[in-house]
């Protein structure tokens, strides 16, 4: 079945450095691919939309210049937390349609963030 | 407003006695799928099932059941002779067919504690 990767699965990091996550789409193309913010037993938050050739499209009250996300090809969407803070530790899970009809969407295993 | 609403934050068992998780969703969509998920403690999404709106047949897979009711709004999951392996978070989630690439509203989950 159809496989999305995120890269790393956990990251450790100081406060005031930048860490960046991959998700990656292992044997489909993805257009779109989305990205979601999980705080302790809490549910899934979508943050943005990860569009190929153009923005992403952010939900309000994520800051996009906070949460930078590059659609780089259809195969791979990065987000980039630039200066990060002990608030911005969080479970971050991807994701990514590959059948728009069918509504069939694969999602990524995860990263857990750690800011010190 | 919530689009997806589980009212049961945690629901704890002893193993083999069945349990009910509940779901009721929000909708002016004609076309939409449901979902349900699991997420053990490692975090990793595991699907158990995807439904659409046009399919009203309940579903059996082993253990687990699903009774989709479009009249009242309600997407509720059993587990039948529940065990320890069933112990996670339970998420239920909507997809509309008019929203962009898919998106998905997540439920804020059921924690499912099975007591040996």
């Amino acid at each position: 079945g159809a496989v999305v990767s995120q890269h790393p699965s956990r990251v450790i990091c100081k406060s005031g450095t930048s860490v960046k996550i991959e998700c990656r789409s292992l044997d489909f193309q993805a257009t779109t691919m989305f990205w979601y913010r999980q705080f302790p037993k809490q549910s899934l938050m979508l943050m943005a939309t990860s569009n190929e050739g153009s923005k992403a499209t952010y939900e309000q009250g994520v800051e996009k210049d906070k949460f930078l996300i590059n659609h780089a090809s259809l195969t791979l969407s990065t987000l980039t937390v630039t200066s990060a803070h002990p608030e911005d530790s969080s479970f971050y899970i991807c994701s990514a349609p590959r059948d728009y009809r069918a509504n069939e969407q694969f999602f990524g295993p995860g990263t857990r963030l750690t800011v010190l | 407003a919530q689009k997806v609403t589980q009212a049961q934050t945690e629901i704890s068992v002893v193993e083999k006695e069945d349990v009910t998780l509940d779901c009721v969703y929000e909708t002016r969509d004609t076309t939409y799928y449901l979902f349900w998920y699991k997420q053990p403690p490692s975090g990793e999404l595991v699907f158990l099932i995807r439904r659409n709106s046009f399919d009203e047949q309940n579903e059996i897979s082993g253990r687990y059941s699903w009774n989709f009711q479009k009249s009242t709004s309600s997407f509720n999951f059993t587990i039948t002779a529940s065990q320890v392996v069933d112990s996670a978070v339970y998420f239920c989630a909507l997809s509309e067919e008019g929203s962009t690439g898919n998106q998905f509203y997540f439920g804020t989950g059921t924690s499912l504690t099975v007591i040996p």
